[in-house]
């Protein structure tokens, strides 16, 4: 069974501080990597995508990917209230299908 | 530039019932997949659809099953309803599949 796992949470952090969401997966075919956002009662939200070894910066959000040690993160710098979600990671490979994780429920608390 | 349509958004059914939903993808995508959301097991794929062939199905029983029209748009089916088919049904399109995928609102199945 191929899958991806996410550090179960909840995690909480203080507005300001620096949020790590983490992901590790067992296919080494997975080629492509995302992080979505989901807001309780909503649907998944893509925010952030990576495909090659190192970081991939956007904004306030930078995800990292180490295929060596099938790892994948997502750092959220000066988080917010609103960033307040679950997070789910995901991975791609050649069978057309993302593969995601449990998700991560995130608090930023003010 | 739209998003992922789906419809309708909220549905209540009987056991032994079937339902058919809808899912009109992004403007352009080819490709349309479709989750089943439930609290305990998270987001568990179905079926992955690109002009119009299947080309992945997810460990799911028969009573599921989808296809996918011409212009992209897609629908999928579920025979037979039983209690624990209750879940949030996502749709999301993208150019190929397991790219970047964009969500629809989803479709609230409750089977009562």
């Amino acid at each position: 069974q191929k899958e991806v796992e996410q550090n179960s949470g909840p995690l909480s952090v203080p507005e300001g501080a620096i949020a790590s969401l983490n992901c590790t997966y067992s296919d080494r075919g997975s080629q492509s990597f995302f992080w979505y956002r989901q807001y309780s009662g909503k649907s998944p939200e893509l925010i952030m995508f990576i495909y090659s070894n190192g970081d991939k910066e956007d904004g306030r959000f930078t995800a990292q990917l180490n295929k060596a040690s099938q790892y994948v993160s997502l750092l959220i710098r000066d988080s917010q209230p609103s960033d307040s979600a679950t997070y789910l990671c995901a991975g791609g490979g050649s069978n057309y299908k993302l593969t995601f994780g449990k998700g991560t429920l995130l608090t930023v608390n003010p | 530039k739209a998003g992922v349509t789906q419809t309708p958004r909220y549905l209540i059914k009987t056991r032994g019932q079937q339902v058919t939903l809808s899912c009109s993808p992004i403007s352009g995508h080819r490709s349309v997949s479709w989750y089943q959301q439930t609290p305990g097991q998270g987001l568990q794929f179905l079926f992955e659809y690109f002009s119009e062939t299947q080309r992945n199905k997810g460990n799911f029983p028969g009573r599921f099953s989808g296809r996918q029209f011409s212009n992209s748009r897609s629908e999928m089916n579920v025979s037979t309803l039983e209690l624990g088919d209750s879940a949030l049904y996502l749709c999301a399109s993208s150019f190929q599949g397991a790219t970047e995928a964009f969500f629809g609102q989803g479709t609230r199945l409750t089977v009562v």
